[in-house]
């Protein structure tokens, strides 16, 4: 089992619609989590952190499983400009390291 | 907008050259990161700075040697570079150590010839 995995997608999705996609994590000790969004050929940006249960932030959720170790992205009233891939991070056994997913893709159409 | 910058923001170099990448934060950030990205794929880490020492060294090529001469700064001298060194070298900081929030920079593309 990869140490983050997530569905590559592409996730197409009608502008105005929700979407969630989640990503898995092997490490159970594991106690922060992060949601970052790269768009085409632009740098990662921190999206959202998780620390407890959860996150909210506008549009946007972060929920937490630990029974199930996932977490999940979930986007309300998408809008064109979410279109990005989103990458799932969690630190790694050392200082700083991050473990990153291989993201996944969201297009929203018109 | 960002507060981490990064110059050049492409570059193309043959395999004998020697240059430098540049990165600069404004944030008081005391942990700064060089991170090497493919087309399709996360970043990778391949160094770590912490309070202007290298902390973390993940098994770079010789050919990649970083460098952070004050808080704020940090560089990245790249010689005899080959071909699949080619991607999008990316700085990031954060602001303490063991602080997993990092901001990135814009990135520099490299393409070696």
């Amino acid at each position: 089992r990869k140490e983050v995995e997530q569905d590559p997608g592409p996730f197409n999705v009608p502008e105005g619609a929700t979407v969630a996609f989640n990503c898995t994590y092997s490490n159970s000790a594991s106690q922060s989590f992060f949601w970052y969004r790269q768009d085409c050929r632009k740098e990662p940006k921190l999206l959202m952190s998780v620390y407890s249960s959860g996150n909210e932030d506008g549009r946007f959720t972060a929920q937490l499983n630990r029974a199930s170790q996932y977490i999940s992205l979930l986007i309300r009233d998408s809008k064109l400009s979410d279109s990005a891939t989103y990458l799932c991070v969690v630190p790694g056994d050392s200082n700083y390291q991050l473990i990153w997913g291989a993201g996944t893709k969201l297009i929203i159409k018109p | 907008d960002t507060e981490v910058t990064q110059t050049p923001k492409h570059l193309v170099m043959g395999m004998t050259n020697k240059k430098s990448l540049k990165c600069e934060q404004h944030m008081g950030h005391r942990a700064m990161y060089w991170y090497k990205q493919k087309a399709k794929k996360p970043p990778e880490l391949m160094f770590v700075y912490s309070y202007e020492k290298l902390s973390i060294n993940e098994s770079v090529p010789s050919r990649f040697s970083p460098e952070c001469p004050n808080s704020s700064l940090l560089n990245l001298h790249l010689h005899a570079l080959q071909p699949e060194d080619s991607a999008l070298y990316l700085c990031a900081s954060s602001q303490v150590s063991g602080d997993y929030e990092q901001y990135f920079g814009p990135g520099t593309r490299l393409t070696v010839t």
